[in-house]
């Protein structure tokens, strides 16, 4: 089973962040936070993962809390391209990916 | 680079025969995986190989899906004979070392209808 709690579906309007949170608050040590996301009729793409600190790259942030039992994935300046379904995994190197059902992010005209 | 390809794209077939999905990792990739992906749910890992080792099948049907990564490089997924809840999207992904933080990188996917 998926060791993240995500919520079912989410709303954002275009041009505004959309903030994803994620919760695993049963999250060892060794184990990573990963981001993919997966338009549709699309394979999962990767976006984004960290371990304790915050992470930025070109496409996205992740924010975990300092207990690390929670995160949120920011799109800074969301288009209608970002609508899709986006996974938050908790992965220990070496350990099979662990999808669940993710978020589906509707984002707006 | 190029990505994961995977090939056919699509794929009908009536329920008791059987099919077979074929996949091309990213150059250089040394683990393979194939998942299965029913419609509304995430994609479920089928079976993961590192070069032309099976590492991890725990959650393959083996009564009827058998995979092979032949030289360690392309890969085929059979379904023999094929049910009718075995329709879904299969996924291939392959990434550098699983044992790194390295992500996945996924193909397109099959999708696969059974009558």
């Amino acid at each position: 089973d998926a060791k993240t709690t995500q919520p079912p579906s989410m709303d954002c309007a275009e041009g505004r962040a959309a903030n994803l949170p994620c919760n695993h608050s049963t999250i060892s040590g060794n184990e990573y936070v990963y981001w993919y996301r997966q338009i549709h009729s699309q394979g999962p793409q990767y976006i984004i993962h960290g371990l304790k600190n915050n992470e930025t790259n070109e496409m996205a942030s992740l924010i975990i809390t300092e207990d690390r039992k929670s995160s949120t994935l920011i799109l800074p300046h969301a288009t209608l391209r970002d609508t899709a379904v986006y996974y938050c995994i908790v992965r220990a190197g070496g350990f099979k990916t662990i999808f669940g059902a993710g978020t589906r992010l509707f984002v707006k005209a | 680079e190029a990505g994961v390809a995977q090939s056919p794209r699509y794929k009908i077939i009536e329920k008791r025969q059987s099919v077979a999905f074929w996949c091309n990792p990213i150059s250089g990739h040394a683990t393979l995986y194939w998942y299965q992906q029913i419609l509304g749910q995430g994609p479920k890992l089928l079976i993961q190989f590192q070069n032309n080792g099976v590492v991890d099948d725990s959650q393959l049907p083996k009564d009827r899906f058998s995979a092979e990564r032949l030289k360690g490089v392309d890969s085929t997924l059979k379904i023999q004979p094929a049910k009718l809840e075995d329709s879904a999207v299969y996924l291939c992904a392959s990434s550098l070392d699983p044992g790194r933080q390295g992500e996945q990188y996924f193909g397109p996917g099959t999708r696969l209808t059974v009558t």
